[in-house]
């Protein structure tokens, strides 16, 4: 069965740092691109990041190029975000997601979510 | 690449059928992909390649459509079928963009 299991958001201040970490079980991690979906609260969806199978291609929003770092560990079976310069928008659920293929796909599944609030 | 879902709320009851609509700014071949989301709940793919059906999911759902112009039909609306529904393009990979979500509520 496959799992994802995110960790790692919580409260942080404007300007502030946070790692979000995605552990994966349930099949071959290094076989399947993954990525991170955000949601603001009452929003919709908004693509944030994704990285390849095997973590040589990253790819970012406009709206967090610059700011936020895409990285995996396939000896470890996890993913991670590491998220800077944090502003209040972006206060979001941020989900993990495995797509169906090495270097893009659909987002077959998705971790239950982690809330980040960026306030002072 | 903009996607724009219509209605934004659709009232049906139990039983009926539902059609949701997605309208691309531009052409996606057939790059297209439906999520539901309940309250409280991760997205969960139902339609992928704008007609094929994730696994595990119900013959009721089904996509069709291409280029510009993609349909969600639920044939016979269960209790459990009413949450948000979002469509999802890859066409301009990797700039992955969503529609705004049409909401299917109970009548």
């Amino acid at each position: 069965e496959v799992q994802l299991l995110e960790s790692g958001g919580g409260l942080v201040q404007p300007g502030g740092s946070l790692r979000l970490s995605c552990a994966a079980s349930g099949f071959t991690f290094s076989n399947h691109a993954m990525g991170w979906v955000r949601q603001a609260p009452g929003k919709g969806l908004e693509w944030v990041s994704s990285i390849s199978g095997e973590g040589d291609l990253t790819y970012y929003a406009d709206s967090v190029k610059g700011r936020f770092i895409v990285s995996r560990d396939n000896s470890k079976h996890t993913q991670y975000l590491q998220m800077s310069s944090l502003r209040a928008e972006d206060t979001a659920i941020y989900y993990c997601t495995k797509a169906m293929t090495r270097i893009n796909g659909w987002w077959d599944y998705w971790g239950q979510g982690t809330p980040v609030t960026v306030s002072s | 690449i903009v996607l724009t879902q219509s209605p934004a709320t659709l009232s049906l009851s139990p039983g009926e059928r539902a059609t949701l609509s997605c309208r691309a700014s531009q052409s996606l071949d057939n790059y297209l992909a439906w999520y539901q989301q309940k309250p409280g709940q991760a997205p969960r793919l139902l339609i992928y390649d704008a007609s094929n059906r994730a696994t595990g999911i119900p013959a009721r759902f089904s996509g069709s459509g291409s280029g510009t112009d993609f349909t969600l039909t639920i044939s016979s609306l269960e209790p459990e079928d009413f949450a948000v529904y979002y469509c999802h393009q890859r066409t301009n990979w990797p700039q992955y963009s969503f529609g705004q979500g049409t909401k299917l509520e109970i009548k």
